[in-house]
C-alpha cells in the first residue's frame, strides 16, 4: 500500500513565525502535491511539483513555498505565518500516467494553528 | 464559482438504512470522477473511480453512477454501518489538466445506531 507520512498532525505557531511542513511518500510517485481543506470549501491546490526541483503553483500559492529535494520528499515553507493560513494541511502524491492520473494518496493531514 | 458542487452538505440516517449523495459539476471535458471518503481526523481515501464513458461502478456497498450529459454523478451508500460515518467528496479530473482537480467541498454522512 501507498503510505503517505506528514511529519506533524497537529502544530500551534505564532504569527511571523516560519512553518515547515514535511511529507515523505514511499511509493516512487513523480507527483507531489500540497492542498490546505478548510470547512464548506473543497481542497484547494497550494503548489504541486511533478519531478525532482520542478514546483508549480496551485490556485493559492500566496504566502507558500515549497521544496522538493528528493523524489520521496516535498515540503511546504511558510515563511511568516499568519492567521488565515489557521487550517488543515494534505499533502498527496501520485501517478502522472493513465488510468491512473487523479488518484490522490493523501496523507493523514497536519493541523495548522496560527496564533 | 466552484466547478463541483454536492448536496446535501450533511445529512443522518439509521444504521442500515441507504442514502445518496449528490454530485453537479461543470468540468469539461473531464478524464474522470472519483468519489473519496474522508473519516474524521484522516487524509481521503478513493472509492470509486468512473471515466467520462462509464455509467456506474460498485465497492462493496458503495455505488457510484454518472450521466455526463447532465453532468451529474451519485453515491449511493447500500445497509450503511456506523463506519460509514465520514465525509465524501466528489472529485473531477479536467483533460486538459491532471494537475489541477476540481474538489466538491464534500457530504457529511452521520450513521446513527
Amino acid at each position: 500500500d501507498v503510505k503517505v507520512t506528514q511529519s506533524s498532525r497537529y502544530l500551534v505557531k505564532r504569527t511571523g513565525e516560519k512553518v515547515f511542513l514535511e511529507c515523505v511518500q514511499d511509493m516512487d510517485h513523480e507527483n507531489m502535491f500540497w492542498y490546505r481543506q478548510d470547512p464548506g470549501l473543497g481542497l484547494r491546490l497550494i503548489y504541486f511539483s511533478y519531478d525532482v526541483k520542478m514546483k508549480e503553483k496551485g490556485d493559492i500559492p500566496e504566502g507558500y513555498s515549497v521544496s522538493r529535494e528528493k523524489k520521496e520528499r516535498f515540503s511546504l515553507i511558510l515563511e511568516s505565518a499568519s492567521t488565515n493560513q489557521t487550517s488543515m494541511y494534505l499533502c498527496a502524491s501520485s501517478l502522472p500516467r493513465a488510468p491512473y492520473t487523479g488518484e490522490l494518496f493523501f496523507g493523514e493531514g497536519s493541523r495548522l494553528t496560527v496564533l | 464559482k466552484n466547478q463541483v458542487e454536492q448536496s446535501p452538505q450533511s445529512l443522518i440516517i439509521l444504521e442500515g438504512k441507504n442514502c445518496t449523495l449528490q454530485c453537479n459539476y461543470t468540468v469539461s471535458p473531464f478524464s474522470n470522477l472519483r468519489w473519496y471518503k474522508q473519516d474524521t481526523g484522516r487524509g481521503p481515501v478513493s472509492l470509486t473511480i468512473m471515466t467520462f464513458s462509464e455509467n456506474t461502478k460498485s465497492n462493496g456497498r458503495y455505488t457510484a453512477t454518472l450521466d455526463a450529459d447532465t453532468k451529474q454523478s451519485s453515491l449511493h451508500i447500500t445497509a450503511s454501518q456506523l463506519s460509514d460515518s465520514a465525509s465524501y467528496i466528489c472529485v473531477v479530473t479536467p483533460r486538459s489538466n491532471d494537475y489541477k482537480l476540481s474538489f466538491g467541498a464534500g457530504t457529511t454522512v452521520t450513521v446513527r445506531a
